[in-house]
């Protein structure tokens, strides 16, 4: 069955100090994967997304993130947080090109203390 | 920079009630979505229409739920005998390509209460 795993309800880490949000996946085929944030009494917003090409993807905000195809992983990461960078992160993936649905994480909520 | 509206934001609503959720794509946006997040869960994709059509749905759509794009600016979600289990956070989206090619923009959510 098509899935993605985010382990970690929360992830906490110190204002200025590197972050990194988990998530892997299980789909057959060529996946392409998205990050999205929500912040409270937002909606969902588009951070980046894998397609093809470089492993590594940069993103909204200094956000980035690392495909990983041989550990069906795509890790967010941040080299520097901001304490308005917390908010609840999910990541997703769209089976094929031309499916049109997203499958969605659980969600890891982000805290960064100033 | 243009977005998705969802209204209204919150309802409540008596079990067995029809009710209707309503959203404002993104004007150049051809593909449309609804899906939901009931309270602690995962985001679930529901349904996803294109050229007045349903182009792909879930099991959780079933004969309960309908959507309709009825003039040039809205897409609508209805269900017609609302069920306790149907309480959850309903978001709508929308995107210029299907789901693989192109990210999709999201409404804040309707949070839909079943009393």
């Amino acid at each position: 069955a098509q899935s993605v795993a985010q382990p970690e309800d929360q992830v906490n880490v110190a204002e200025g100090n590197p972050l990194t949000v988990k998530c892997t996946y299980s789909v057959s085929g060529n996946p392409y994967l998205f990050w999205y944030v929500q912040y409270p009494n937002r909606g969902l917003q588009f951070l980046l997304k894998y397609i093809t090409g470089d492993n590594l993807v940069k993103g909204s905000y200094g956000f980035e993130a690392e495909f990983n195809k041989s550990q069906t992983s795509f890790h967010l990461k941040k080299p520097s947080a901001l304490v308005s960078d917390s908010a609840l992160y999910f990541c997703a993936v769209s089976p094929t090109q031309s499916s049109y649905k997203l499958i969605f994480g659980s969600g890891t909520r982000l805290l960064v203390r100033p | 920079e243009p977005e998705v509206t969802q209204t209204p934001s919150h309802q409540v609503t008596q079990m067995g009630q029809e009710v209707i959720l309503r959203c404002v794509p993104i004007s150049n946006h051809l593909y449309f979505y609804w899906y939901r997040q009931i309270l602690g869960q995962k985001v679930e994709f529901l349904v996803s229409f294109y050229n007045n059509e349903i182009s792909e749905k879930s099991e959780i759509f079933d004969d309960q739920f309908s959507v309709e794009r009825p003039d040039g600016s809205n897409f609508t979600l209805k269900i017609r005998s609302t069920k306790l289990e149907d309480s959850a956070m309903y978001f709508c989206a929308s995107s210029r390509e299907p789901g693989g090619n192109t990210e999709a923009f999201f409404g804040q959510g309707t949070r839909l209460t079943v009393v």
